[in-house]
């Protein structure tokens, strides 16, 4: 059974880099044709997707995200990671990792909470 | 606001069948299939269709269906353990990204 768990920081000030991993287990990240991505959900609000990436490194980001987003692989570790630059509270949200095989999420992460606050 | 748009919220008594809705365009919907997510209480969203396939689990009182651009969800046969939100999702051929509708609350009168 494929399992994925996030890990990181829970607290971040204004304008730090949030920086996330997601540990995969039962399964390969270089298995064809899956993305791996990131989905997160402020308190209170829907799912924001993020971003998604194939093994291979190519990347899709969520256009209003874009310009502060790196999601990345790690084959040797079976892990993908997320950079977020220069955070502000509205970035506060539970993260999910989660594979897709486009268009649909197979599976979810069980998430994790990062809040920014000073 | 979503590109794919849904109900606010639905409620139906036990037993009733209940539909969902989640429309979209040509870019979306219109080209790609739509994966419907249920969320119980915040907690880790789980995924019950994929297209028209049922998700490992999850029981066939869940249906899915899709016409043009608009998707729907209907649940046959509502049980007290379906209240929760339910995301449709699915690819954008133009933005080159995931789209998720705003969620759907299912309520059980």
């Amino acid at each position: 059974q494929l399992q994925l768990q996030e890990s990181g920081p829970g607290l971040l000030k204004p304008s730090e880099t949030l920086s996330l991993t997601c540990t995969v287990s039962g399964g390969s990240v270089t298995t064809d044709s899956f993305l791996w991505g990131w989905t997160r959900q402020p308190p209170g609000k829907g799912l924001e997707w993020i971003g998604d990436i194939f093994y291979s490194g190519t990347a899709y980001y969520n256009p209003s995200l874009k310009s502060r987003v790196t999601i990345s692989v790690d084959t040797s570790k079976n892990q993908i990671s997320l950079k977020l630059r220069s955070v502000t509270a509205a970035d506060t949200a539970i993260y999910y990792c989660a594979r897709a095989k486009r268009p649909w999420i197979d599976y979810w992460g069980q998430g994790t909470l990062v809040t920014v606050s000073s | 606001q979503s590109v794919l748009t849904q109900e606010a919220s639905v409620s139906g008594t036990v037993g009733q069948k209940v539909t969902l809705s989640c429309s979209g365009d040509s870019n979306n919907i219109g080209s790609y299939s739509v994966g419907w997510y249920q969320q119980i209480s915040h907690g880790v969203p789980k995924t019950v269709m994929f297209g028209n396939s049922l998700s490992s689990g999850i029981p066939d009182r869940f249906s899915g269906s899709e016409s043009g651009t608009t998707a729907y969800l209907t649940i046959s046969g509502l049980q007290p353990e379906d209240e929760a939100y339910y995301y449709c999702s699915t690819w954008d051929s133009t933005l080159s990204a995931r789209l998720f509708g705003g969620g759907t609350k299912v309520t059980v009168l």
